[in-house]
């Protein structure tokens, strides 16, 4: 019973360089979202997507690409990642009814030197 | 208004305490209000969650007081335990231009301790 998986769980990168981070849900889950956790910041918001094939901006969206081409998948990329972006970023899926629970995955933790 | 202010910062309880975290909020069209707890290295969970039609809600230990003339609720943990010591989380449920999405606005997060 896997959830919401996350990979990778840790990266360190370079700044300018690029990377995908992917999400991968088992369980049917129409809604994705990813999050980023920062200290004091609490989870902010940078995309979500409400279905196959849309994707829209959260809080915190500049930097950020997302796409959502299968149901089950939502990949988070850095185009050209900075310090700024060094955080915990967070997976997490819903069916999308209002009051419905979010299910997160255990995080990537990503370094930008 | 999409703010919802969450104190304290860190708490540290005794066991078989009661640990108590406030948050307050602007925005009038919230409509759920979830807690999610979240152990070091691993994703937040859902804890508990409450709708501003009720003034209190209670699961085992854990009970979320709802005040919504004052915009505030919160999480009251009795008989603390050191197993609790993890991060909480307050979050609202807003929606997006009237659209059908559970988009949550979280708390900053508080540190609870529970020393043995």
């Amino acid at each position: 019973n896997a959830g919401v998986t996350q990979t990778p769980k840790f990266r360190v990168l370079k700044t300018g360089q690029s990377m995908t981070l992917l999400c991968a849900q088992d369980m049917n889950h129409e809604y994705m979202y990813w999050y980023r956790q920062d200290p004091g910041m609490g989870l902010r918001l940078i995309h979500y997507s409400v279905g196959e094939g849309t994707t829209a901006k959260g809080e915190v969206p500049d930097g950020y690409n997302v796409s959502r081409l299968k149901k089950q998948n939502f990949l988070l990329g850095l185009e050209s990642a900075a310090p700024s972006q060094t955080s915990v970023y967070f997976c997490a899926s819903s069916f999308g009814q209002p009051n419905q629970p979010q299910h997160f995955g255990d995080g990537t933790r990503l370094s930008i030197l | 208004q999409q703010q919802v202010k969450q104190s304290p910062q860190s708490l540290i309880v005794q066991k078989g305490g009661i640990s108590i975290i406030n948050c307050a909020y602007e925005n009038t069209a919230f409509d759920y209000f979830p807690w999610y707890q979240q152990f070091p290295g691993k994703g937040p969970a859902l804890l508990i969650a409450i709708r501003p039609d009720v003034s209190e809600k209670k699961e085992g230990r854990f009970t979320i007081s709802f005040n919504k003339s004052a915009k505030q609720f919160s999480l009251h943990i009795m008989d603390s335990q050191p197993g609790d010591s993890a991060t909480y989380f307050c979050a609202a449920e807003a929606l997006i231009y009237g659209g059908a999405t559970n988009k949550l606005i979280f708390g900053t997060g508080t540190l609870l301790a529970v020393q043995p």
